[in-house]
């Protein structure tokens, strides 16, 4: 069964801070990969979808990388709204397999 | 617009089934292409998908939960239904449903779809206890 794995599982940063998510898969899954946002209370919202694309509204700060078993969610100037659990989520028309989870938090 | 709202009973006995309702408006199933799924998070935990039904009407299951799982969808009511038997205590959880969008690959002389869940509902609680 495929597993995706994220790190760290907690992040603790400041405002202003350029910080890096690593979601890596148990087998190569090309770029079909998503990014999701949670904040307490709330569901999930998409912010990148196939691995680097950026969905319509989400501020140019969120950025997605990488391919086959290793990608990464960076936010390149962390901003008061960022704080929040952020998920990696593989997908394919069969099965739709999601990360652990990252929780970014205040220093 | 898309949006979707989930909704069921918040409270249900051990080894009782439970029916969710995923209602839906800024779109059709009956549209090609079109996929609405169900993904849980139990409190403090990850999320997990459960299923997911097509506008051709193809469905898909987790492996883990496939035989505790039935999804249908009622087009003319722009409804998605999503019934769990055998209840337990750690199926306590927000249930989400999810519409999805399309992306295709063509290898050769095959196109590959791949269906990301773009847009979500707020989602509903659902306890298990006696």
């Amino acid at each position: 069964d495929l597993q995706m794995t994220q790190s760290p599982s907690t992040l603790s940063a400041s405002v202003g801070d350029r910080v890096t998510i690593t979601c890596r898969a148990s087998q190569s899954i090309s770029g079909w990969l998503a990014w999701y946002q949670q904040k307490p209370g709330k569901a999930p919202k998409l912010l990148i979808y196939k691995a680097s694309n950026l969905e319509s509204g989400v501020p140019s700060r969120f950025s997605g990388g990488g391919s086959g078993t290793e990608f990464t969610l960076t936010i390149s100037s962390l901003q008061p709204d960022d704080f929040a659990t952020y998920y990696c989520q593989h997908y394919n028309s069969f099965s739709w397999t999601f990360g652990q989870g990252t929780k970014v938090e205040i220093k | 617009q898309i949006t979707l709202k989930e909704s069921g009973p918040t409270l249900v006995k051990p080894t009782q089934t439970v029916t969710l309702t995923c209602s839906f408006s800024g779109f059709s199933l009956s549209t090609t292409g079109v996929g609405v799924g169900w993904i849980r998070q139990p409190p403090g935990k990850a999320l997990e998908w459960l299923a997911l039904i097509y506008w051709n009407d193809e469905k898909r299951y987790s492996p883990s939960l496939n035989s505790r799982l039935t999804i249908i969808k009622d087009t003319s009511k722009n409804q998605v239904v999503l019934t769990m038997t055998n209840m337990d205590p750690v199926d306590t959880a927000t249930y989400y449903c999810a519409h999805t969008s399309p992306q295709s690959e063509s290898s050769g002389y095959f196109t590959y779809y791949y269906y990301y869940m773009d847009v979500w509902g707020k989602g509903t609680t659902v306890t298990v206890s006696s």
